[in-house]
């Protein structure tokens, strides 16, 4: 079965910082993978997602991510946060009928 | 408006009692989904239905029961069976040729 893990729970940056969130996914073919970012009681929006064709994935807001296939990751990146990037931001992968997440990495902007 | 359309937004319940959660979603998408989603847990998978009168079991389908009588509509009830039913519920539809999923914006489901 296919698995998604982000290994950061919490990660606090400054604004104007840039940023990167992790994401290792383990699946034998090549994978569907999503970011999807939640603010606070509100259902999930898409940034990105990585079907095929070239690893570095543009997205909404800025973001973007790179699928690297040797290490089994599609890191989240933007080069500099703003102060209203907090919130909670899932990794996802697409198995064959059905969609497994990430259990999170909560973002927190100093001022 | 398109989208999901999930309520209400908030629900309480006694304990013992069967509550169902309301999904519609005009999109025309094929896929829906109920996913929980706790502190620290992620999002994790109740049920699923990739095409009407036709659905599947999450990894957590315990205590929870759902319909696909018309495509636009993806009832859950969380029944007494259900030991912790407490918790956040987000429906997703999914456009499988594009394979994006589309979220509702929850219901927080509260059993006292």
């Amino acid at each position: 079965a296919q698995s998604v893990t982000q290994p950061d729970i919490h990660i606090t940056v400054s604004e104007g910082a840039s940023l990167e969130l992790r994401c290792n996914y383990s699946y034998g073919a090549t994978p569907y993978l999503f970011w999807y970012v939640q603010s606070p009681g509100q259902g999930l929006q898409l940034l990105l997602k990585y079907f095929s064709g070239d690893t570095l994935v543009q997205g909404i807001k800025g973001f973007e991510a790179e699928f690297k296939r040797s290490q089994s990751s599609f890191n989240l990146r933007k080069p500099s946060v703003h102060w209203s990037d907090a919130a909670e931001y899932f990794c996802a992968v697409g198995e064959d009928d059905k969609i497994i997440f990430g259990k999170g990495t909560r973002l927190h902007i100093l001022p | 408006d398109g989208g999901i359309t999930q309520s209400p937004k908030y629900l309480f319940r006694k304990e013992g009692q069967n509550v169902t959660l309301s999904c519609e979603q005009n999109l025309n998408h094929d896929a829906m989904y109920w996913y929980r989603q706790d502190p620290g847990q992620g999002l994790r998978l109740i049920y699923y239905s990739q095409i009407v009168n036709d659905f599947q079991k999450g990894d957590i389908a315990e205590g929870y029961s759902v319909s696909r009588e018309k495509k636009e509509s993806f009832p859950l009830t969380v029944t007494s069976a259900q030991k912790n039913p407490t918790a956040f519920y987000l429906c997703a539809a999914e456009d499988r040729l594009n394979t994006e999923a589309f979220f509702g914006q929850g219901t927080r489901l509260t059993v006292v």
